[in-house]
């Protein structure tokens, strides 16, 4: 069966220190991957999505970026933290190919910038 | 860009009643509409889904409904229960969120 990591799951960092947060998925091949941002009480806003490795797709500009070094992991990165980056951060995969299917989530990353 | 709107943003029912929300997308050729779960301080679960061959999907206490003219989908939950409290949120294609609804179930 397929299973998401994500960590760490609460990190607490000052203005301007650099971030990055990890995710991996097992038990599937080829994942298109997505990273969220909610912040409280808010809705899930796309901040990017991956077909394949190397490929990174942007939805919002940011000071955060991403990188897809293996088929299964995706690393959400910044290098300056701001107040605004705090929130609930959530890695998803779903199956590649094509069709659209169900978005499978990570337990997420509790982000507080202080 | 595809852009979804969710509506209402809280929502609170009785015990036993039912409990409707509803979502409005912009672009003509989504063609998959899922509804996710979540519950406090958790992760988002899918609960049903809707590809637009169908107007109607239902999964005991939970239905879904599409209107591909009006571009309007909705989430029909009957005889709500307390574990039904969470927030819900639906999405067009695969990665485009609603902004949710917070659905009280009160005892």
């Amino acid at each position: 069966s397929q299973t998401i990591h994500q960590w760490p799951a609460t990190l607490v960092q000052p203005v301007g220190s650099p971030l990055s947060l990890e995710c991996t998925v097992e038990g599937t091949s080829n994942p298109n991957l997505y990273w969220y941002r909610q912040a409280a009480g808010r809705g899930l806003q796309l901040l990017f999505y991956s077909v394949g490795i190397g490929q990174i797709s942007s939805e919002v500009p940011q000071n955060l970026s991403a990188s897809r070094p293996q088929d299964r992991q995706f690393i959400l990165s910044s290098k300056k933290l701001l107040l605004s980056d705090s929130g609930f951060y959530l890695c998803a995969w779903c199956l590649g190919g094509g069709s659209y299917n169900e978005q499978f989530f990570g337990p997420g990353t509790r982000l507080t910038v202080l | 860009g595809e852009n979804v709107e969710q509506h209402p943003s809280t929502l609170s029912v009785q015990e036993g009643d039912s409990a409707v929300i509803k979502c409005t997308y912009s672009d003509s050729a989504s063609n998959y509409f899922p509804w996710y779960k979540q519950e406090l301080g958790k992760r988002p679960q899918l609960i049903i889904d809707i590809r637009s061959n169908v107007g109607e999907k239902k999964d005991q206490r939970i239905a879904v409904t599409l209107n591909k003219t009006a571009k309007h989908f909705s989430l029909h939950i009957t005889e709500t229960q307390p574990e039904d409290s969470a927030v819900y949120f639906c999405a067009a294609t695969v990665d485009i969120f609603g902004t949710g609804t917070r659905l009280k179930v009160l005892a």
